[in-house]
């Protein structure tokens, strides 16, 4: 079962307006990742943010993260056309090994 | 550096075929990912590997699917015999232990089975 939930499942947004997407987890984790699928591609790892962190920036990209609730956001500001893609959050749990969880992904969609 | 490498890119074979995906990850990557994603169930990870060793293959649907990694630099997922609900984009990963996990993705392979 996939560990990550995004919400919502889809966003539909004007250019130049903020996009936010949210993710909710059920396990104690190392650290959450999000990620960018364009369409017909692969992924692509946006940000990470570790376990002790509460927020993350990266350009137009903050990622903020609640371990007491198990959740975590990601804004996208100011946002272009070709921010258009469906985004993924994936959590790494404690233990050895590299794996990921992969959530159900948001489809995001900016009108110019 | 060429990132993973994934072939073929397409792929469509009649249901009974052998097919062989192939997966070269990113050079000093110690861990290898196989994942499925189909609009129904999404993004599925099949198997994964670390040093070259199966880690988790709790993810492959049946005996029809195996993966193997004989050396650090290549990897297959072989499905026999096929069947039409195998067809999907299947990717290939490949991660760093001290880059916190992060995942490299190949482009994938658009697999229809007919």
């Amino acid at each position: 079962s996939q560990q990550g939930e995004e919400d919502p499942q889809a966003l539909s947004i004007q250019e130049g307006e903020n996009a936010t997407m949210n993710c909710s987890y059920k396990t104690s984790i190392n650290n959450l990742q999000w990620y960018r699928q364009n369409s017909g591609r692969g992924l692509v790892h946006l940000i990470l943010i570790r376990s002790n962190e509460r927020e993350k920036h990266s350009g137009r990209l903050r990622v903020t993260l609640d371990t007491s609730k198990k959740s975590s956001s990601l804004l996208i500001t100011a946002s272009r056309a070709a921010d258009t893609a469906s985004y993924f959050c994936a959590t790494a749990g404690p233990g050895g090994y590299q794996k990921v969880t992969f959530g159900t992904g948001t489809k995001l969609q900016v009108i110019p | 550096d060429a990132g993973v490498i994934q072939s073929p890119r397409h792929e469509v074979t009649e249901m009974g075929q052998e097919v062989t995906l192939r997966c070269k990850p990113i050079s000093g990557h110690n861990s290898l990912f196989w994942y499925r994603q189909t609009m129904m169930r999404g993004l599925e990870l099949l198997i994964y590997f670390n040093n070259n060793v199966p880690i988790d293959d709790s993810g492959m649907p049946e005996d029809r699917f195996s993966a193997k990694m004989p050396n650090a630099s290549f990897s297959t997922l072989k499905i026999q015999p096929s069947e039409p609900r195998d067809s999907a984009v299947y990717f290939c990963a490949s991660s760093y232990r001290d880059r916190d996990y992060e995942q490299y993705f190949g482009p994938g392979t658009r697999l229809t089975v007919t």
